[in-house]
């Protein structure tokens, strides 16, 4: 089965635009989580997209939202950049059923300038 | 705040020697994940814990969760180059809503 896929892989934008990211789940996997990686803060948690719903959230600002089409593929944007939104997104999927192990994406780095 | 604590922060070990890191929670663990990050890339599972009490192997690398599963350990033997890069430890919580709460990170080095 092919991994988990994020792109683009690296990413620079100014501070006030805005910018959308993307992640392939593995297939069959019908949850994916978007987290945040920053040195100072570690891994934060974003959101969680089940069968096109979100089903849970982490303490982020309204200007990161995501979505999930039905073919699992998910988005996340992220609107009026600032420079410490600078950071490595990550996503995983999951089947969503229960507790289980999450696979993640290699990852988008951004920049924010 | 950070629920759940790891140490050390960083570890520089000789080739060939064994450590250890912790990962600890003032709650109780309803599961708790291991993964390994080379610098700037995407996470790798090494292992999931969910009894108390429970330890798994995989090659060089042990971990365990404590009968109370509030503290899990993670053991390397004989680490190897290989071995480098960052240590995360995951948890499930349940609060209002379920979350997967990660620990800070152990940077571990390994010197040839």
């Amino acid at each position: 089965k092919a991994g988990v896929t994020q792109t683009p892989r690296y990413l620079i934008k100014t501070r006030g635009q805005q910018v959308t990211l993307s992640c392939s789940p593995i297939s069959g996997h019908r949850s994916v989580s978007w987290y945040q990686q920053t040195p100072g803060q570690g891994l934060q948690f974003l959101f969680e997209y089940f069968s096109e719903t979100q089903r849970n959230k982490g303490n982020f600002p309204g200007r990161f939202s995501g979505r999930q089409f039905s073919n699992s593929r998910s988005e996340m944007n992220v609107s009026t950049l600032e420079l410490g939104d600078s950071a490595l997104y990550l996503c995983a999927s999951s089947s969503g059923q229960g507790q289980e192990t999450q696979y993640f994406g290699p990852g988008t780095r951004l920049l924010v300038l | 705040s950070q629920e759940l604590e790891q140490s050390p922060q960083s570890l520089i070990v000789q080739e060939g020697k064994n450590l250890t890191i912790n990962c600890t929670s003032s709650k109780t663990l309803y599961g708790l994940y291991w993964y390994k990050q080379k610098y700037g890339e995407g996470l790798i599972f090494l292992m999931m814990l969910q009894k108390g009490g429970e330890e798994k192997s995989h090659e060089k690398i042990t971990a365990k969760l404590d009968e109370k599963k509030q503290q899990s350990s993670l053991h390397i033997t004989a680490s190897q180059p290989s071995h480098a890069g960052i240590y995360l430890c995951g948890a499930d919580f349940w609060d209002s809503n379920y979350q997967l709460i990660w620990g800070a990170g152990t940077k571990l080095i390994i010197k040839p």
